[in-house]
């Protein structure tokens, strides 16, 4: 079965520093590939995402970025980091349409 | 469409009494639809699905209902349990191009009452 790992799983940063945010996926190979951001007590909004290497798509223009550089690998970027960067990042991979979920980074840019 | 800036509802149950969530959902090209839980402090995991060609599917202890006349969708928990406080979200797989992405609707948070 898939698994999904992301780290760091906890970050705090300051303001105006980058940002790097791993996802790899393990047990399938070829994933859709997903980021979403989750700010405290409210719903998932999709960030990025790829249908393959280097196939990247975004969603909401921001100041971050996603790379993916291998099949299963999943990179989300920032070079500066906002107050409003600050949430819940989930990666997903989607296997015959179900989404799983990794356990998330929490950021807080201060 | 989505309501990610919202803060999220909550419904209250009473331990033992069924309960209903609901969600609405904006666009006619989804032809999947989802439900997911999440725990605090924990990525949302799969309940239940189904397909736009259907209007009811039933797992255990639930069962989702879906009006495309109106766009609606909605999850229904029986017997409902304290391991069932959550946040609970519904979703869409949208399919455009050569792609097809999920978007999340609005979250509902169940808190079970003893």
């Amino acid at each position: 079965s898939q698994t999904i790992h992301q780290w760091p799983a906890t970050l705090v940063q300051p303001v105006g520093s980058p940002l790097s945010l791993e996802c790899t996926v393990e047990g399938t190979s070829n994933p859709n590939l997903y980021w979403y951001r989750q700010a405290a007590g409210r719903g998932l909004q999709l960030l990025f995402y790829s249908v393959g290497i280097g196939q990247i798509s975004s969603e909401v223009p921001q100041n971050l970025s996603a790379s993916r550089p291998q099949d299963r690998q999943f990179i989300l970027s920032s070079k500066k980091l906002l107050l409003s960067d600050s949430g819940f990042y989930l990666c997903a991979c989607k296997i015959v349409g179900e989404l799983f979920f990794g356990e998330g980074s929490r950021l807080t840019v201060l | 469409g989505e309501s990610v800036g919202l803060h999220l509802p909550t419904l209250s149950v009473q331990e033992g009494d069924n309960s209903i969530i609901n969600c609405a959902y904006s666009n006619s090209a989804s032809d999947y639809f989802i439900w997911y839980k999440q725990e605090s402090g924990k990525g949302p995991q799969f309940i239940i699905d189904i397909r736009s060609n259907m209007d009811k599917r039933q797992g255990q202890r639930v069962t989702v209902l879906l009006n495309k006349t109106v766009k609606h969708l909605s999850l229904q928990i029986a017997a409902t349990q304290p391991g069932d406080s959550a946040v609970y979200f519904c979703a869409e797989n949208l399919i455009y191009s050569s792609a097809s992405k999920i978007i999340f609707g609005s979250g509902t948070r169940l808190s079970i009452r003893p």
